[in-house]
């Protein structure tokens, strides 16, 4: 069945870096778009960026373009997002997740169970 | 800055029908916003019910059905169970970027 493991969150100082991997298995990986998806405590999901199923394509919310960056390695069925210039209201449990169909981008369909990040001196 | 609306709150009797809705602030919603719905009880992920207006994953009840309606996207739910009792979301798609909505209470009672 289609699997997605979160890794890589944690405690980090505002300004600071940090990478977050998305490990993918149940499933043709490289036939499928990936998303993240994050939410604040208390908040509903904010849709953060999107990779398209080759890597060649990629789409950012607003509130992160130009400091996160995501990227896949279809050899290890792996997603990245490297988050650069952190700050306190990138707080959130981060998800990935599978598009609902292969190679289209027709939403999240399938989600992992979320990594946690807390951005905070 | 692009918003996507939904109800904050919303009650329905078990066994009863409601309909969520989801507009966007750049106009009527068509299918070219695929429009997707999600289910969120706490401490879990989002799970997804609804992609693409209308069709439905494998694990989607059939009592839940996804729609447009007035401009919006529209969920229905028919005979509501307790169970379904939970936050409901939307997202639309806008060329490349999603938005999500604010979320939709759904109370049981």
């Amino acid at each position: 069945q289609v699997q997605l493991v979160e890794s890589g969150g944690g405690v980090v100082q505002p300004g600071r870096s940090l990478r977050l991997s998305c490990a993918a298995s149940g499933f043709i990986f490289s036939s499928n778009a990936i998303h993240w998806v994050r939410q604040s405590p208390g908040k509903g999901p904010e849709w953060v960026a999107v990779t398209s199923y080759g890597g060649t394509k990629a789409y950012y919310a607003d509130s992160v373009k130009g400091r996160f960056t995501i990227s896949r390695d279809n050899s290890k069925n792996t997603v990245y997002l490297q988050m650069n210039s952190l700050r306190p209201e990138d707080t959130a449990v981060y998800y990935c997740a599978r598009d609902s169909v292969d190679i289209l981008e027709l939403g999240p369909g399938y989600w992992g169970q979320g990594t946690l990040v807390t951005v905070s001196s | 800055q692009t918003v996507v609306t939904q109800e904050p709150s919303l009650t329905v009797s078990p066994g009863g029908t409601v309909t969520l809705t989801c507009a966007s602030s750049t106009g009527a919603v068509n299918s070219g916003y695929y429009p997707n719905w999600f289910q969120q009880k706490p401490g879990e992920p989002p799970r997804a019910l609804i992609y693409s207006t209308t069709i439905k994953h494998y694990w989607t009840p059939a009592r839940f059905s996804g729609s447009l309606l007035g401009g919006k996207a529209a969920l229905t739910l028919s005979g509501v169970q307790p169970e379904d009792e939970a936050d409901y979301y939307c997202l639309l798609y806008y060329g490349g970027t999603w938005a999500f909505g604010g979320g939709t209470k759904l109370t049981v009672l």
